[in-house]
């Protein structure tokens, strides 16, 4: 069964405090891992999608990295902005489901 | 540009009643679903159609039906509700028919409360 572990699940930083968000992952023959922003009260927004192992794609502070195993969320010199519940989630191709963490939220203080 | 739109925001039940959950696109996606989050879970599956004209059940699927009444709008309907169904409930769509790897794009949920 595919399994999506998020930690931690808080994290209060500085502004401008960089730190990592990670989720470790367990599927048959990953299709996809997705990021996801959800602030409170809204729905989830989607921010990355990474593929396989070694890819990395990046959005204003925020950069996404995979291996086979995790992905991190890590996030440079971060903004009271920047506040949100980050959603990880990944698509297995041994079964059609989506299979969401149970998020990780961050808390930037000024 | 609305994205999705979930009708109502808030809504109060008592046991046993029923009610319909609205959701609509105007992206012309393929693929809609409807999920429910509870504190300390994962967002959670309930159906989803691939394409107009079909649902499939999800993870969680008891006690509740839906229909895609055309491209553009999915409705999620809880004939007898009970507090296990207290929740925030989430449509989403998606480009790809099935559940492929395009990103889904979320509305910002209905607070459903059943005393």
């Amino acid at each position: 069964e595919d399994q999506v572990t998020q930690s931690p699940e808080a994290l209060r930083l500085q502004e401008g405090e960089s730190s990592s968000l990670n989720c470790s992952y367990t599927v048959s023959g990953l299709r996809g891992l997705f990021w996801y922003r959800q602030d409170p009260g809204k729905g989830p927004e989607f921010l990355f999608t990474l593929y396989s192992a070694g890819e990395e794609k990046e959005k204003e502070r925020l950069k996404a990295t995979l291996t086979k195993k995790e992905s991190f969320l890590h996030i440079t010199a971060p903004k009271p902005e920047d506040s949100a519940t980050y959603l990880c989630a990944v698509k297995g191709g041994g079964s059609e489901k989506l299979v969401f963490g149970k998020g990780t939220k961050l808390t930037v203080n000024p | 540009n609305a994205g999705v739109t979930q009708t109502p925001k808030f809504q109060v039940l008592k046991t046993g009643q029923s009610m319909t959950l609205q959701c609509a696109q105007d992206m012309n996606h393929n693929s809609m679903y409807w999920y429910r989050q509870d504190p300390g879970m994962g967002l959670r599956l309930i159906y989803y159609s691939a394409s107009e004209g079909t649902t499939d059940k999800g993870e969680v699927p008891n006690g509740y039906n839906v229909s895609r009444l055309n491209k553009r709008e999915f409705s999620l309907r809880l004939e007898s509700a009970a507090p296990s169904q207290t929740s925030v409930y989430f449509c989403a769509s998606s480009e790809e028919r099935g559940q492929g790897t395009s990103p889904l794009h979320f509305g910002n949920g209905t607070r459903l409360t059943v005393t």
